[in-house]
C-alpha cells in the first residue's frame, strides 16, 4: 500500500528556533498534501491547504506566517515552525492523497519546545 | 458547537462485550463518513468507512443516518487490541478533500 514518511519523527528545540518537518509521500505522486496539529486529548484540527506548486490555504486562525508551508514538488511538502515557543508543541501529522482520493497519513512528528 | 462531537469516554469494557459508539455532525453537507482509529502516539488509522445503507467488517459495524446527522459504530465481541481511539471523521461537500475530526472516544477492553 501506499506510505507516507515524516521526518523527523520527533524534535526537542529552544524556544525561539525554527523546526521544518517534512512529509513524503514515497510511492505515489500527491498534488494535494495537508498539515494538521493535535494537542493532548483533543482532535486533529486542520491547519493548512498545500497544493503543489502553489500557496497554501490556511485554515481560520492560523499563522501563515508562522507555520510555512512549501509544496515543491508531488512528492515532498514541508512545514516549519518559525521561533517555536512552548504552546507550539504538539503532535504533526501530515495526509497525502492518492488520486481518487485515497487518504494516507504520516505517522506523525512530536515537537517539544522548551 | 463543535462540528463533529463524540462522546470522550473513556468506555471501559470487559473482553466478548458489544460496544457502541455515536457520533453527531453539524454540517448537512456533508459528503463522507468515515471511522478511525488512533493509538496513543500515532498517526490515525482508516477503519472503515461509512454508508448510508450500513456497512459491516468482521466485528464491525457502521451505520449513518442523514437525516438525523448521527453515526454510529458498533463492535462484537471486543478484544484487548480493540483498545484505541476512534474518531469520527466528515468530509465536507466541496471537493477540496477536507477532513473534519471528531475528539475521539477511548475504549478500554480489559480482560
Amino acid at each position: 500500500g501506499a506510505v507516507v514518511s515524516q521526518h523527523p519523527s520527533w524534535v526537542i528545540c529552544k524556544s525561539g528556533t525554527s523546526v521544518k518537518i517534512e512529509c513524503r509521500s514515497l510511492d505515489f505522486q500527491a498534488t494535494t498534501m495537508f498539515w494538521y496539529r493535535q494537542f493532548p486529548k483533543q482532535s486533529l484540527m486542520l491547519m493548512a491547504t498545500s497544493n503543489e506548486g502553489s500557496k497554501a490555504t490556511y485554515e481560520q486562525g492560523v499563522e501563515k506566517d508562522k507555520f510555512l508551508i512549501n509544496h515543491a514538488s508531488l512528492t515532498l511538502s514541508t512545514l516549519t515552525v518559525t521561533s517555536a515557543h512552548p504552546e507550539d508543541s504538539s503532535f504533526y501529522i501530515c495526509r497525502a492523497d492518492k488520486e481518487g482520493n485515497e487518504q494516507f497519513f504520516g505517522p506523525g512528528t512530536r515537537l517539544t519546545v522548551l | 458547537r463543535k462540528e463533529v462531537e463524540q462522546d470522550p469516554g473513556p468506555f471501559n469494557v470487559p473482553e466478548g462485550a458489544t460496544v457502541a459508539f455515536n457520533c453527531t455532525y453539524s454540517n448537512s453537507a456533508s459528503q463522507s463518513f468515515f471511522w478511525y482509529r488512533q493509538d496513543c502516539r500515532k498517526e490515525p488509522k482508516l477503519l472503515m468507512s461509512v454508508y448510508s445503507s450500513g456497512n459491516e467488517d468482521g466485528r464491525f459495524t457502521a451505520q449513518l443516518n442523514r437525516a438525523s446527522q448521527y453515526i454510529s459504530l458498533l463492535i462484537r465481541d471486543s478484544k484487548l487490541s480493540d483498545s484505541a481511539t476512534y474518531l469520527c471523521v466528515v468530509g465536507l461537500s466541496s471537493n477540496t478533500g477536507k477532513l473534519i475530526f471528531g475528539q475521539g472516544t477511548t475504549l478500554q477492553v480489559k480482560p
